[in-house]
C-alpha cells in the first residue's frame, strides 16, 4: 500500500522569499508522483509531476521539485514567493497499475507580506 | 474544449437522505475518478470508472456507488447520509489507457449533511 506524509500542516514564509514544502512517500512497488495546488473554493490543479527521467522536475507557476529515491522525498520548492501562491498544496503518489491518486493531507502556504 | 464540471455546487441535505452528484467530463475523455475531501484533509479515492464500469474501488463503504453513462459523464450516488459524509466531492476526468494519463479535476460540490 502506497502513503504519503507532508510533514508541515502550514508553512508561513514571507513574499519573494524561497520556500520549500515537504513531501515523503512511502511504496513497495514503483510511482508516479504530483504536486496540485487547491486555491480557495477551487478544485485541485496539477503543478508538476515525476514519472520518469531526472529527477529535477519543473512545473507551472515557478515551481520545481526534486525526486529524491533512496530518501523516498518529492520536496517541492519556489526560489522566490508571491502573494498568489497563497494556496493548499498536495503531494500525491500513484501506482504504475492504475490511475487512483493517493493524496497527503496538505500544506497550506500562509505569504506574509 | 470544455473542462471538467460538476454540479451542484453546494447542496444541504440531512442524515438517512440519499444524494446523487453529477460530473461531465473533459471531452474525448472516457474515465472518470471520483474523490472525497473533508475539511483540512486530503482528497481519498471512492472509485473510478473507465468505459461505463467500475475500475477500482478505494475504501468506501456500498452506500457510495456510481455509474458511467455512455458520454462518459457519471453520477456519485450516497445512500443513507451521515455527518461524516459532509466534504468536497470531487471528480477527476482522464483519458484511460496503459499510459500514464493525467487527471483533470472540477470544482467539486459541496455536500453539508445536518
Amino acid at each position: 500500500a502506497q502513503s504519503v506524509t507532508q510533514l508541515d500542516s502550514q508553512v508561513p514564509v514571507f513574499e519573494e522569499a524561497p520556500v520549500e514544502l515537504r513531501c515523503n512517500y512511502s511504496s513497495s512497488v514503483s510511482v508516479y508522483l504530483f504536486w496540485y495546488v487547491q486555491y480557495p473554493n477551487q478544485g485541485l490543479q496539477l503543478l508538476l509531476k515525476y514519472l520518469s527521467g531526472s529527477t529535477l522536475v519543473k512545473g507551472i507557476n515557478g515551481f520545481e521539485a526534486e525526486f529524491n529515491k533512496s530518501q523516498t522525498s518529492f520536496h517541492l520548492r519556489k526560489p522566490s514567493v508571491h502573494i498568489s501562491d497563497t494556496a493548499e498544496y498536495f503531494c500525491a503518489v500513484s501506482d504504475l497499475r492504475d490511475d487512483k491518486i493517493i493524496f497527503g493531507k496538505g500544506t497550506r502556504l500562509h505569504i506574509l507580506p | 474544449e470544455t473542462g471538467v464540471t460538476q454540479s451542484p455546487t453546494h447542496l444541504i441535505k440531512t442524515r438517512g437522505q440519499q444524494v446523487t452528484l453529477r460530473c461531465s467530463s473533459q471531452s474525448g475523455h472516457n474515465t472518470v475518478s471520483w474523490y472525497q475531501q473533508a475539511l483540512g484533509q486530503g482528497p481519498q479515492f471512492i472509485f473510478q470508472y473507465y468505459r461505463e464500469e467500475e475500475n477500482g474501488r478505494g475504501n468506501f463503504p456500498p452506500r457510495f456507488s456510481g455509474l458511467q453513462f455512455p458520454n462518459y459523464s457519471s453520477e456519485l450516488n450516497v445512500n443513507a447520509l451521515e455527518l461524516d459524509d459532509s466534504a468536497l466531492y470531487l471528480c477527476a476526468s482522464s483519458l484511460g489507457g496503459l499510459n500514464y494519463n493525467e487527471q483533470f479535476f472540477g470544482p467539486g460540490t459541496r455536500l453539508t449533511v445536518l
